[in-house]
């Protein structure tokens, strides 16, 4: 089955620029989403359609993609971007969606 | 406003059986294709079963094929995820999402808080 790759945590200190990663083969033809959840909360989506913010967030979550590799970037980090990060995205077939494992994002 | 609220969660043996039921209010429930989407501990998200906004395309997770059933009912804004053979590895908080519906005139994300389904002896 499909699969979507991602580094299990991230650190950076407040105002660095973070970078979350997720890898999959039908990347270049299938768009990636990104959500952030924190703990005991729902997810809330950051990105859509590889770069796209949804309104209300903030300018800082930029999203890029380059081959089989999609990029979250946050830009100048703060205390409150901790959380889980995941990528979602489907496959070839469109019909099965899948989420990476995660990334955990420590702001400290 | 937007809201839905998933309900029917509990302690189950293995084996046994659970409906997961979520009520949606706030926007055109019949128009988006729905999923759950669930969080086990320690885990991360996991995608289990998506449907079509009329209800006539379905797909499952393989972990969860054959076992779990999904459907929805749009004159009542519902949708319903019926569990069966339940087990240890299906503890997880269980959400109902549309999962990033984007136009363009937006994209439109909706998810409930979670019901949690423990099963266990």
């Amino acid at each position: 089955s499909y699969e979507l790759t991602q580094p299990p945590s991230v650190s950076v200190s407040p105002g660095q620029t973070a970078r979350i990663t997720c890898s999959g083969d039908e990347l270049p033809k299938k768009y990636a989403y990104w959500y952030q959840q924190k703990s005991g909360q729902a997810p809330v989506l950051v990105l859509y359609e590889d770069s796209k913010r949804p309104s209300g967030i903030p300018e800082r979550f930029s999203g890029s993609t380059s081959g089989t590799m999609a990029t979250l970037t946050i830009t100048g980090a703060q205390v409150e971007d901790e959380a889980d990060y995941y990528c979602y995205s489907t496959d070839s077939s469109g019909n099965h969606r899948v989420f990476g494992r995660g990334t955990k994002l420590t702001v400290l | 406003e937007v809201q839905m609220v998933e309900s029917g969660g509990g302690l189950v043996q293995p084996g046994g059986s659970l409906r997961l039921s979520c009520a949606a209010s706030g926007f055109t429930f019949s128009i988006y294709e729905m999923n759950w989407v669930r969080l086990a501990p320690g885990k991360g998200l996991e995608w289990v079963s998506s449907i079509s906004s009329s209800g006539s395309i379905i797909y499952y997770a393989d972990s969860v094929k054959g076992r779990f059933t999904i459907s929805r009912d749009n004159a009542k804004k519902s949708l319903y995820l019926q569990m069966n053979n339940l087990r240890a590895e299906d503890t997880a908080v269980y959400y109902c999402a549309n999962l990033a519906y984007c136009s363009t005139t937006g994209c439109y994300d909706y998810w409930g808080q979670g019901t949690l389904v423990t099963v266990s002896s």
